[in-house]
């Protein structure tokens, strides 16, 4: 069965704190590892992960992806409110582009 | 361009009742999927499908129904409605291409009593 585990399940710091945030999993098929940040309403893609240790950035957020430890983890550095969300980490495989979610992380920034 | 819709936002079901969540999507995309998300959860996946004409089932799929007769919809059907259904209801949407990113819908908040 595919699995994905996240943590720490939530998370609160203040404005100007860096986090990291945690994803391991089992996938059968696996394709690519992705994030999506999740606002009160729909999530929202940020990055996609296919090879090990490539490393992507967009703004202060950055990802890693480890296909031999098969974890990824996503940092966000010099935290805003606005990043305040749900973090969820899917894991997609080959088999009809199915993800598989972990639970999320929900971070918490105080001003 | 309006992407993934769904209707309702929210409903109220009664124990026993039928409903059936909406879903259109604009952007000719193949593969579409219905999710679940329970409080303080990720995502479920019920059913999904890779085109029209085709679904299977997901993780979840007890109590569900689906059917793709369009590219464009793909509703999902609750019969026989039970507490353990009461949830927010994902719809989202993919190219089946080389990019896996899926688009969701706002969600449908289903509460069942």
């Amino acid at each position: 069965e595919d699995k994905v585990v996240q943590s720490p399940l939530s998370l609160v710091v203040h404005e100007g704190d860096t986090v990291t945030l945690n994803c391991s999993y089992e996938v059968t098929n696996f394709r690519s590892l992705l994030w999506y940040k999740q606002e009160k309403k729909a999530p929202t893609f940020l990055f996609m992960l296919t090879s090990s240790g490539i490393e992507k950035k967009s703004g202060r957020l950055s990802s890693i992806l480890d296909k031999k430890e098969l974890f990824s983890i996503l940092n966000i550095t010099a935290t805003q409110t606005g990043d305040s969300a749900i973090y969820l980490c899917a894991a997609d495989n080959t088999n009809a582009g199915k993800s598989t979610f972990g639970d999320g992380t929900t971070l918490t920034v105080k001003p | 361009n309006a992407g993934v819709t769904q209707t309702p936002k929210f409903r109220i079901l009664k124990i026993g009742q039928s409903m059936t969540l909406q879903c259109t999507q604009d952007m000719n995309h193949n593969y579409m999927y219905w999710y679940r998300q329970d409080p303080g959860m990720g995502l479920k996946l019920i059913y999904y499908s890779v085109g029209a004409g085709i679904t299977d089932k997901g993780e979840v799929p007890n109590g569900y129904n689906v059917s793709r007769s369009t590219t464009e919809d793909f509703p999902l059907r609750l019969e026989l409605a039970a507490p353990s259904q009461t949830s927010v209801y994902f719809c989202a949407s993919k190219t089946g291409g080389g990019r896996p990113e899926a688009f969701f819908g706002q969600g449908t908040r289903l509460t069942v009593v």
